[in-house]
């Protein structure tokens, strides 16, 4: 979906490494969220915002920090990359809890050597 | 915790054939299942959602049927097309936690001209 827009589209970094992704939404959601998609494992939820004052830990943030710098950004951090953290990384967002739907990005497929 | 399980993980149908992708979820409270498409490349788009409050939907080749007693939901695709090849992905929500979806491993369907 153009109307959420995530930088860089593909990665490549070396163990230790700190990584910044991008995720920028155009949509006037409130709502963004970080996830992690692992093939035969789905999409496991990473970090979540409800405002930009507000950062929750999803199911799987050891690892990851992210910063809410404004309504329409929500960045995801790799303080040091190691090489399961290999994976393809989306960005979503929603209305809030009117609306159930998610609305995601292209993805960022990183890979950690 | 919750979980949603997939079926199959890979589907391959000839052109013109129905498939099927089922969805079995853990937590009898979940009350919304989308369905997502994802293309190559793409990130998941919503393509059809239920409420528990309904048994099924349907919108031009494709529905969604929901059992709540056995607590599983399957989608099926009729007069398939090679458009349809993508990878889908169920998920489950409960309240009062809208944001958050527990999704499922993932189809990867393929339609065979």
């Amino acid at each position: 979906d153009a109307d959420v827009t995530q930088t860089p589209r593909n990665r490549i970094t070396k163990t230790g490494k700190r990584i910044m992704l991008e995720c920028s939404q155009t949509k006037g959601h409130d709502r963004m969220y970080w996830y992690r998609q692992d093939p035969g494992l789905g999409l496991r939820l990473i970090y979540y915002s409800f405002d930009v004052k507000d950062i929750n830990k999803g199911e799987i943030s050891d690892g990851y920090s992210v910063s809410r710098q404004a309504q329409a950004k929500f960045s995801l951090s790799l303080e040091s990359a190691i090489p399961n953290q290999t994976a393809l990384y989306f960005c979503a967002t929603s209305v809030g809890p009117a609306e159930n739907i998610q609305y995601f990005g292209a993805g960022t497929r990183l890979s950690v050597l | 915790g919750e979980n949603v399980e997939q079926h199959p993980s890979t589907l391959s149908v000839q052109e013109g054939d129905s498939a099927v992708i089922k969805c079995t979820y853990s937590d009898s409270a979940s009350n919304y299942f989308p369905w997502y498409k994802q293309e190559l490349g793409k990130g998941p788009q919503l393509i059809i959602d239920i409420r528990s409050n309904v048994g099924e939907k349907k919108d031009q080749r494709i529905a969604v049927t929901l059992n709540k007693t056995a607590k599983h939901f399957s989608l099926h695709i009729t007069e398939t097309q090679p458009e349809d090849s993508a990878v889908y992905f169920c998920a489950a929500i409960k309240p009062p936690g809208t944001y958050k979806y527990i999704f499922g491993t993932g189809t990867r369907l393929k339609v065979l001209a």
